[in-house]
């Protein structure tokens, strides 16, 4: 299947720091997104990746894609304790209907004060 | 900031009865989805709804399940005799263009 898959499966750091999250997928996909999600509520869409495009950077997020490797990283910088969540990243799949997407199992962030 | 509603946030049910989850979906948004997460498990694609037809749906989105958009706002996910595996937390989401999608807070939906 497309599924993404998220490593690692949890962080702990200090604020101030970088994390650094991966993803893994399988087949080719039009974009990959990151989606985050605060305990016991929805999804918030951070970021989308075009397959055509290497980075992107929005405030505090920069995110890769590597197509020849099926994969991505999320990078939050200087980060703060606001940042705790679990973070998924999300694939479509070429050959599915616009809007389903392909979640990882996700990256539990914990950002100590 | 335009956002998704559902409502219940939580649903209690017998094995075998019928439940109704409802959504909000932003406004202007066209596409209409409905995913779920089992606890502990990955989230899931049920069903994608544009142009007041079913898109595309998985294969969890058996007979047992329906949507519909009755009044031109709301968007629902009828299960029709809820089993205990149907327990998980159940998201809307809706999309200007398909790819960028706002989800709700879910309704979690535990069967008894």
């Amino acid at each position: 299947s497309q599924q993404g898959e998220e490593d690692p499966q949890a962080l702990s750091i200090q604020e101030g720091e970088n994390a650094t999250m991966n993803c893994s997928y399988k087949t080719s996909i039009n974009n990959l997104q990151w989606y985050r999600q605060n305990s016991g509520r929805g999804l918030v869409h951070l970021i989308l990746i075009r397959s055509n495009e290497r980075e992107k950077h929005s405030g505090r997020l920069r995110v890769t894609l590597d197509t020849s490797k099926k994969s991505s990283s999320l990078l939050i910088t200087a980060s703060r304790a606001a940042d705790t969540a679990s973070y998924f990243c999300a694939t479509d799949d070429r050959g599915s209907t616009l809007g389903r997407l392909y979640f990882g199992r996700g990256t539990q962030l914990t950002v100590w004060p | 900031e335009p956002e998704v509603t559902q409502t219940p946030s939580h649903q209690v049910t017998q094995m075998g009865q019928e439940v109704i989850l409802r959504c909000v979906p932003i406004s202007n948004h066209l596409y209409f989805y409905w995913y779920r997460q089992i606890l502990g498990q990955k989230v899931e694609f049920l069903v994608s709804f544009y142009n007041n037809e079913i898109s595309e749906k998985s294969e969890i989105f058996d007979d047992q399940f329906s949507v519909e958009r009755p009044d031109g706002s709301n968007f629902t996910l009828k299960i029709r005799s809820t089993k205990l595996e149907d327990s998980a937390m159940y998201f809307c989401a809706s999309s200007g263009d398909g790819e960028k999608l706002f989800f709700g807070s879910g309704t979690q939906l535990s069967v008894l």
